[in-house]
């Protein structure tokens, strides 16, 4: 069956421009997480979805930040006002039930601020 | 509070060598333990968890770990290292925290495999 999937794979934009990562999940997956990876880094938590709501935002680093779910289905992370330092690849991983620890990652978006 | 500790940042050896990659946790509970791999410029995959029962579990591409309580560890082993095997391995943690399953990840243990 499909995964999870990302797009854009690659995004190059530049600084103080809005950038949308979007996130489709696994069909049925009610759990939803975001992560951001520096380069040469481990992973940083950003979001957690639980269907639409957002019960855990304490990992998004700034108000231009933010992130949405609609329909418990595809989640979109918005950057406003994109800084060099948002320069990472953005993870988004799935989870199928509550009770369950196994997350299912996409491939990711590497995002370039110049 | 739940950690994991990767204390190795690099390895490198060679191809057709074994492969141990370690991992320490904190965890009060019997512990989830996970191990993902992260090729280049892709996602994380699932090597293997491990949930209870059977203290060495097997995983995909021939890998295996073995939990042990005393010390608090979850390595990652390989008896011969293949050169696609050259990637970030992470290990992880399940922890129940602010009213939800989470994972707590290491920082991670980058291999290269030499001809």
């Amino acid at each position: 069956g499909a995964g999870v999937s990302q797009s854009p794979s690659n995004k190059v934009t530049e600084k103080g421009k809005d950038v949308e990562l979007r996130c489709d999940p696994i069909s049925g997956h009610t759990a939803l997480y975001w992560y951001r990876q520096s380069l040469g880094q481990g992973l940083e938590f950003l979001i957690y979805f639980q269907g639409n709501s957002a019960p855990d935002k304490s990992g998004l680093p700034s108000d231009r930040f933010s992130a949405e779910r609609t329909g418990g289905s595809v989640s979109t992370l918005t950057i406003q006002r994109t800084q060099q330092e948002d320069s990472a690849v953005y993870l988004c991983a799935s989870s199928p039930l509550v009770g369950t620890y196994e997350q299912y990652f996409g491939p990711g978006t590497r995002l370039t601020v110049t | 509070a739940q950690s994991v500790t990767q204390p190795d940042i690099h390895i490198t050896v060679s191809e057709g060598a074994s492969l141990e990659l370690r991992c320490n946790y904190s965890y009060g509970a019997t512990p989830y333990l996970f191990w993902y791999v992260q090729s280049p410029g892709q996602g994380l995959q699932l090597l293997l968890k491990y949930f209870s029962g059977d203290t060495l579990v097997q995983g995909i591409k021939g890998f295996e770990a073995e939990f042990k309580r005393s010390q608090s560890s979850f390595n990652l082993r390989k008896p011969s290292v293949h050169w696609s095997d050259a990637a970030e391995y992470f290990c992880a943690v399940g922890a129940f925290s602010g009213g939800y399953n989470k994972l707590i990840f290491g920082a991670g243990t980058r291999l290269a495999v030499h001809p």
